[in-house]
C-alpha cells in the first residue's frame, strides 16, 4: 500500500497569504495524484487531478504541482472560502490511498 | 446537474449489516463508476471500493475484503454498498462518489454521506 503523507497537519493563515500544502508518496506515485477540499460537515470536493489539473469550475488561485513522490497544492491568496481541509489522493497503486489532510485555519 | 443522493442515517448493532444507497442523476449512469469512500468521525478518508459501469464488476479495498458487497440497479440509477460484520470502529460516514469522466480513479461528484453509528 502506498502511503501518502501530508504536512503540515495545520497550517494557520490569514486571508491573502499564499499557502503551500505538501504530499509526500511512500513510493512513486508518477504523476497519479489528486488534490480534494472539504469543508466542515460537506463532502468532499475534486480540486486538481494528474497532479496540476484543475477540475472545472475551480479558481485559478488554487494549482498543484510535483510528480514521483513530491506533490504541492498552491493557493495563490487564501480567500475566506478557502478554510477547509485539503486530501491529497494517489491513484497509481491499489487500494487508492488518501493523505491524513492539512488544515488551513483562520490566523 | 449532476447529483447523487445517498439514503438517511442508520443506527446499527455490533454484528449487524447496514445497506447504503446512491441513487444518480443528471448523467448517463452507465458511462460513470462509482467509489465508496468512507471517514470516521473527526478522522481523514478511507477508500472503500468501487463498482464499474455497464458489467458491474467491482474492486474492493483488501480492509473490506469479505465484508462488503457493491451492487447497482440501473434501471432505477440507484447503486448499494452493503457491509456486514459491523464493529464500532465502522462508525462512519459513508460517501459514494462518480467517477471515469475524465480518469476512473478520480471522484468530480460525491454525495451528501450516510453516517453508520455501530453501537450496542
Amino acid at each position: 500500500e502506498t502511503v501518502m503523507t501530508q504536512s503540515p497537519a495545520t497550517l494557520s493563515v490569514s486571508p491573502g497569504e499564499r499557502v503551500t500544502l505538501s504530499c509526500r508518496a511512500s513510493q512513486s506515485v508518477s504523476r497519479n495524484l489528486a488534490w480534494y477540499q472539504q469543508k466542515s460537515g460537506q463532502a468532499p470536493r475534486l480540486l486538481i487531478y494528474i497532479a496540476s489539473t484543475r477540475a472545472t469550475g475551480v479558481p485559478a488561485r488554487f494549482s498543484g504541482s510535483g510528480s514521483g513522490t513530491d506533490f504541492t497544492l498552491t493557493i495563490s491568496s487564501l480567500q475566506s472560502e478557502d478554510f477547509a481541509v485539503y486530501y491529497c489522493k494517489q491513484y497509481h497503486t491499489w487500494p487508492l490511498t488518501f493523505g491524513g489532510g492539512t488544515k488551513v485555519e483562520i490566523k | 446537474q449532476v447529483q447523487l443522493v445517498q439514503s438517511g442515517a442508520e443506527v446499527k448493532k455490533p454484528g449487524a449489516s447496514v445497506k447504503v444507497s446512491c441513487k444518480a442523476s443528471g448523467h448517463t449512469f452507465n458511462d460513470y463508476y462509482i467509489h465508496w469512500v468512507r471517514q470516521a468521525p473527526g478522522q481523514g478518508l478511507e477508500w472503500v471500493g468501487w463498482i464499474r459501469p455497464k458489467n458491474g464488476g467491482t474492486f474492493y479495498a483488501q480492509n473490506f475484503q469479505g465484508r462488503v458487497t457493491m451492487t447497482r440497479d440501473a434501471s432505477i440509477s440507484t447503486d448499494y454498498m452493503e457491509l456486514w460484520g459491523l464493529r464500532s470502529d465502522d462508525t462512519a460516514v459513508y460517501y459514494c462518489a462518480r467517477a471515469g469522466g475524465v480518469i476512473i480513479e478520480v471522484c468530480d461528484h460525491w454525495g451528501q454521506g450516510t453516517l453508520v453509528t455501530v453501537s450496542s
